[in-house]
């Protein structure tokens, strides 16, 4: 079975409108944590932002945000206030456990293409 | 910036040769993971050590080793290379907080190519 799900291959969004990108997990493990990446097309993975199994309050960073349903086991990204330097692909990704040995070893969803259009 | 550095940024090669891929992680950082991003199987995690230790193994086929120096610098190995091999190539690394999200910080990937 999947372990994280992004289940739309591309969106598309107008320049200045809010945007929200899927993702669904499946883990067993208590503790765990969400993350976003973003890879423009010249291909370094970027930091997004983190959710944590624990952390009763959604995560923000300055436009991005994690709407995160933890019964739902989703963890969706929005973006405010899109830019067209927001297009890019977008990965979601878990980490199980609560760090050691497993801190870095974060399992992928495939990604999602945003397009951002003026 | 990431601040992590990967060499060679492009590599282009024969079926059946031998390539190196080197990593230097940030300053301070004392993981290295290795990532391969393909096409058919997405991103994937390969390998991790932790002050030239290895501390966990992912996807990471028999024809695949890594290690990490005393100067935390990093090297992948790739032999016996298959068409199937191409592929880009991250390093990470990142620094381990108490309560952090341990966030991994990307370098620009090497792009390998197998002909």
């Amino acid at each position: 079975a999947q372990k994280i799900t992004q289940t739309q291959p591309g969106m598309f969004v107008q320049e200045k409108e809010a945007v929200t990108l899927d993702c669904t997990y499946d883990t067993s493990d208590p503790s765990y944590g969400l993350f976003w990446y973003k890879q423009p097309s010249s291909g370094e993975m970027i930091f997004l932002i983190y959710q944590g199994s624990y952390d009763q309050q959604n995560a923000t960073e300055g436009r991005y945000s994690l709407n995160f349903q933890k019964a739902r086991k989703s963890a969706n990204l929005v973006i405010s206030a899109s830019q067209l330097g927001d297009s890019a692909m977008y990965f979601c990704a878990m980490r199980e456990g609560p760090g050691g040995t497993s801190y870095g070893k974060l399992t992928f969803g495939q990604g999602t293409i945003l397009t951002v259009h003026p | 910036d990431s601040g992590v550095t990967q060499t060679p940024k492009h590599l282009i090669t024969a079926t059946g040769q031998r390539v190196t891929l080197r990593c230097s992680p940030r300053s301070g950082d004392l993981s290295v993971y290795w990532y391969q991003q393909s096409l058919d199987q997405g991103l994937q995690f390969l390998i991790h050590y932790y002050n030239g230790e290895e501390r966990a193994k992912g996807n990471i086929l028999e024809r695949f080793s890594a290690q990490q120096f005393p100067d935390l610098h990093s090297e992948l190995n790739l032999s016996s290379l298959e068409l199937g091999d191409s592929a880009l190539y991250f390093c990470a690394s990142s620094v381990v907080l108490a309560g952090g999200p341990g966030e991994l910080f990307f370098g620009e990937g090497s792009r390998l190519t197998v002909l």
